[in-house]
């Protein structure tokens, strides 16, 4: 069975500084998805980044980027220039490859903003 | 366009009674998820509908939880007898394809 790992609870960055959450899964899987979702406090999921395994290169959505590896089976989120509106919990989540199917979720990690 | 919404956003309920709780999807996404998150544990998957079909319910966790999508459009997920349990953050959400689309949650709360 497919898991997915964050081994940071909290985290904290000081604004306009750059943080990296991390995030393992394991699967036997060669191909699937990789997605980083933002939930900020009593606010709806939304979805930050995506990742499709059978690329190489690493996503990047304006502040956002991630380092995937692979071959380690890590998916860390990176958060550039960081900004007090991006203070939320944060959670990695795979899914199989394939037009539909359920994530696959870690246990999150919150992040605080420091002004 | 609409988001995902879920009624009620928060219940509170006695140990033995019956919630249900609704998810109305995105207008146009086939696939509607259902996921739950108890206290303090990480998000988990309940059951999957493709338009009114159950296309995986592997989640869900015994039989008094069911959930219906009528007519392949907003889902209802009803809690029959509710246990202690039970407490947590029921999700819904919706996904035309690779990406969901996820509703506030409701927050259920069973004393």
């Amino acid at each position: 069975a497919q898991t997915v790992t964050q081994s940071q609870p909290e985290m904290s960055v000081q604004e306009a500084e750059t943080v990296t959450l991390s995030c393992t899964y394991d699967t036997s899987e060669s191909d699937y998805y990789l997605f980083w979702y933002k939930q900020p406090p009593s606010r709806q999921m939304i979805l930050v980044i995506r990742q499709e395994a059978y690329k190489q290169q690493n996503a990047t959505e304006n502040r956002f980027s991630v380092n995937f590896q692979k071959a380690a089976k890590s998916f860390s989120l990176k958060i550039s220039d960081s900004q007090l509106g991006d203070a939320a919990m944060y959670f990695c989540a795979y899914r199989k490859l394939g037009n539909t199917g359920k994530l696959i979720f870690g246990q999150g990690t919150t992040l605080q903003v420091k002004p | 366009e609409a988001g995902v919404t879920q009624f009620p956003s928060h219940s509170v309920i006695e140990k033995g009674q019956t919630v249900t709780l609704r998810c109305d999807p995105i207008s146009g996404h086939d696939n509607l998820y259902w996921y739950r998150r108890v206290m303090g544990k990480e998000i988990k998957f309940l059951l999957h509908f493709v338009k009114e079909s159950k296309q995986d319910e592997s989640g869900m966790p015994n039989n008094r939880f069911l959930a219906e999508r009528t007519g392949g459009t907003y889902s209802t997920l009803k809690v029959q007898p509710a246990e202690l349990e039970d407490s947590g953050v029921y999700f819904c959400a919706s996904s035309p394809g690779v990406e969901q689309y996820f509703g506030p949650g409701t927050r259920l709360t069973v004393t």
